[in-house]
């Protein structure tokens, strides 16, 4: 059974960092590309990051580009969220999804997706 | 980047009904890569539709999508209460970005 859990999140303050974490199981990490997507309190959902399968090349959207960093190690079966110089408006919760079929970024949805970790930026 | 408009935001209808959400593309989705997403509140999305029509696996054939180009549809027939959830649009034709509709609320009455 594919599992993918989100550790990691929770209180901080603006300006701070937070790492999160997202451990893979039931299938081999290696072979797909992975994202992170957000929700803030009663809002849709926005993509943040993606990452192909060997991390060579990574995506950030605007809002998040320059503060973020998205990675992965395959040997450990996790996939990596460093977020710094946090904001308000990143308030949200952080989902980890992998797409449906392949090891690139692009052209695939996503069919699995953790249950996500909830990040508070409050003073 | 593609916007996606969903309509209407919230839909109400009854057990045994059949629902019909839209989601219109601000360019066209040239491979008709588009998902449906279901999402229940405090729950993680689903995907129920992928390449615009395709089921993903262990999704009920009372879910069907349509469309291509700018225009795109997730049809629900006889409702049952648990269809109750939010569904949300997403193109992955012109990505990264991946974007997503602003979701429609279905209740269930």
């Amino acid at each position: 059974e594919v599992q993918l859990l989100e550790s990691g999140g929770g209180l901080v303050q603006p300006g701070g960092s937070l790492r999160l974490s997202c451990a893979a199981s039931g299938f081999t990490l290696s072979n797909y590309a992975m994202s992170w997507f957000r929700q803030a309190p009663g809002k849709g959902l926005e993509w943040v990051s993606a990452v192909n399968s060997n991390g060579a090349r990574t995506y950030n959207a605007d809002s998040v580009n320059g503060r973020f960093t998205i990675s992965r190690d395959n040997s450990k079966k996790t996939l990596y969220l460093q977020m710094n110089s946090l904001r308000a408006e990143d308030t949200a919760v952080y989902f980890c999804a992998r797409v449906y079929s392949g090891p690139d970024v692009g052209a695939d949805c996503f069919v699995y997706w953790g249950q996500g970790t909830l990040v508070i930026v409050s003073s | 980047e593609i916007v996606l408009t969903q309509s209407p935001g919230t839909l109400s209808l009854s057990p045994g009904e059949r629902a019909t959400l839209s989601c219109r593309a601000s360019q066209s989705v040239t491979r008709n890569y588009l998902a449906w997403y279901q999402q229940k509140p405090g729950q993680a999305p689903r995907l129920l539709i992928y390449g615009a029509s395709s089921r993903a696996t262990g999704i009920p054939d009372r879910f069907s999508g349509s469309g291509s180009g700018t225009d795109f549809t997730l049809s629900i027939s006889r409702l049952e209460p648990e269809d109750s959830a939010v569904y949300y649009c997403q193109q992955y034709d012109s990505s990264p970005p991946y974007t997503f509709g602003q979701g429609t609320k279905l209740e269930i009455k």
